[in-house]
């Protein structure tokens, strides 16, 4: 099964910062690779797919990057409604696994 | 406009089974493979099942493998998720996904439904 790890765990930050988070995968996985937003009792929410592509409606701030192991999501002017907890996850193969997730918190 | 409605969910004993049910509309249900997603309280999301447009191709997680059945009725627009030989550490909001059809990215989330295995 192909491992995914985030990082950092957590992160606090202002609003106009950039942030960036990092995922690694334990094995390639070419350009597999989605990011999710997450609010508090909320679903979860697309960003990102196919490690690049934005997906319809998502603020130009956000964008991702990274092949084979190792991906970015990047937040470039941090706004208020953006602070969650974020997710990737690679589709290459089953078992479609998460990472562990990055809180993004106020600092 | 495109909706997901998990049901089913509910209080269930250790050893128990559960069926939930995600009724899709807004969109071609049969044109596109879907997911479930779960996540336990306070923890992240952990993927469970895939199932592709035809029900063709399944893939299960490990920790449910065995226990779980994954199915979809196109006709009816709706998915579903047999759930057996329940465990305390099932329990968490289960979600209904649809996924792309190229990079197979949850491109749409429902709103989840609650799943508590308790005695």
């Amino acid at each position: 099964d192909i491992q995914m790890t985030q990082s950092p765990s957590s992160l606090s930050a202002s609003v106009g910062d950039r942030v960036t988070i990092t995922c690694r995968a334990s094995q390639s996985i070419t350009k597999y690779l989605n990011w999710y937003q997450q609010k508090p009792g909320r679903a979860p929410k697309l960003l990102i797919f196919g490690a690049t592509n934005s997906e319809s409606g998502v603020p130009s701030r956000f964008s991702g990057s990274g092949s084979g192991t190792d991906f970015t999501l990047s937040i470039s002017s941090l706004q208020p409604e953006d602070f969650a907890t974020y997710y990737c996850q690679q589709t290459h193969s089953s078992p479609y696994n998460f990472g562990q997730g990055t809180r993004l918190d106020i600092k | 406009e495109v909706q997901l409605v998990e049901s089913g969910g509910g209080l269930v004993q250790p050893g128990g089974s559960l069926r939930l049910s995600c009724l899709a509309s807004g969109f071609t249900f049969s044109d596109h493979n879907m997911n479930w997603v779960r996540q336990a309280p306070g923890k992240g999301l952990e993927w469970l099942s895939h199932i592709s447009t035809s029900g063709s191709i399944i893939y299960y997680a490990d920790s449910v493998k065995g226990r779980f059945t994954i199915s979809r009725d196109n006709a009816k627009n709706s998915l579903y998720l047999q759930m057996n030989s329940l465990r305390d550490e099932d329990t968490a909001v289960y979600y209904c996904a649809r996924a792309g059809s190229t990079w197979y990215a949850a491109n749409f989330w429902g709103q989840g439904t609650l799943v508590t295995v308790s005695s």
